[in-house]
């Protein structure tokens, strides 16, 4: 069964630097999309992305957050200068017509 | 706007116990209605859903119908296991615009032996 995949699955950064997360969506998906998980809280919408730009994103998808899908494959999520507050879980997660698939998720860690 | 609420946990159960975590949602038209599951240290499972008023999911013997008069998903599960002690989550999409998808605060499960 088709799945969506992330790299790496778990990544420690310094404070002030910046770090891409990589997603690979299901091949056949056009919608795609972050999402974050603070420890121990709710899931929570970062944005949406569909024909090469963003259609939708959260208020906590400010200037330091972009995202890009730079060849047919894959989908990333590149912080500028991470904060302490960034250390969340990230998930992918690709969409063909209602259904969204999540990925497995990448750890990040700022110190 | 949209919105998702579950009720807290905690839930501690023994095992075979019955299951109910109540899941209330605030959405403009007809979303789609989820049940996520998340094991410690892992990612998000869909575990159930629902798109329409009246239908009902269900998976490993859990069950969840689409009450649109309650505006409700409410999970169930008539014996539950310890290996069902998880963080369960509800969510919905709606069915304009970017389908993104809003989460309800997570309710956390633990099963007893």
């Amino acid at each position: 069964e088709p799945e969506v995949t992330q790299t790496p699955s778990h990544q420690v950064t310094q404070m002030g630097q910046e770090v891409i997360l990589r997603c690979v969506p299901i091949s056949n998906h056009l919608y795609f999309y972050w999402y974050r998980q603070i420890l121990g809280q709710k899931v929570e919408f970062l944005v949406s992305f569909y024909n090469n730009e963003i259609s939708e994103k959260s208020e906590i998808f400010d200037d330091q957050f972009s995202v890009e899908r730079p060849d047919g494959s894959n989908f990333t999520l590149k912080i500028r200068s991470t904060k302490l507050e960034d250390s969340a879980m990230y998930f992918c997660a690709s969409r063909e017509v209602s259904e969204q698939y999540f990925g497995p998720g990448t750890r990040l860690t700022v110190t | 706007g949209d919105s998702v609420t579950q009720m807290e946990g905690p839930v501690t159960l023994s095992e075979e116990a019955f299951l109910t975590i109540n899941c209330t949602y605030t959405a403009t038209g007809y979303p789609s209605l989820f049940w996520y599951v998340q094991y410690p240290g892992e990612g998000l499972q869909l575990l159930l859903k629902a798109t329409k008023a009246d239908d009902k999911g269900s998976n490993k013997g859990f069950e969840a119908t689409y009450r649109k008069e309650t505006t409700s998903f409410h999970l169930e599960k008539g014996s539950v296991q310890v290996s069902d002690s998880a963080v369960y989550f509800c969510a919905l999409i709606r069915n304009t615009g970017g389908f993104k998808t809003i989460f309800g605060a997570g309710t956390r499960l633990f099963v007893k032996a």
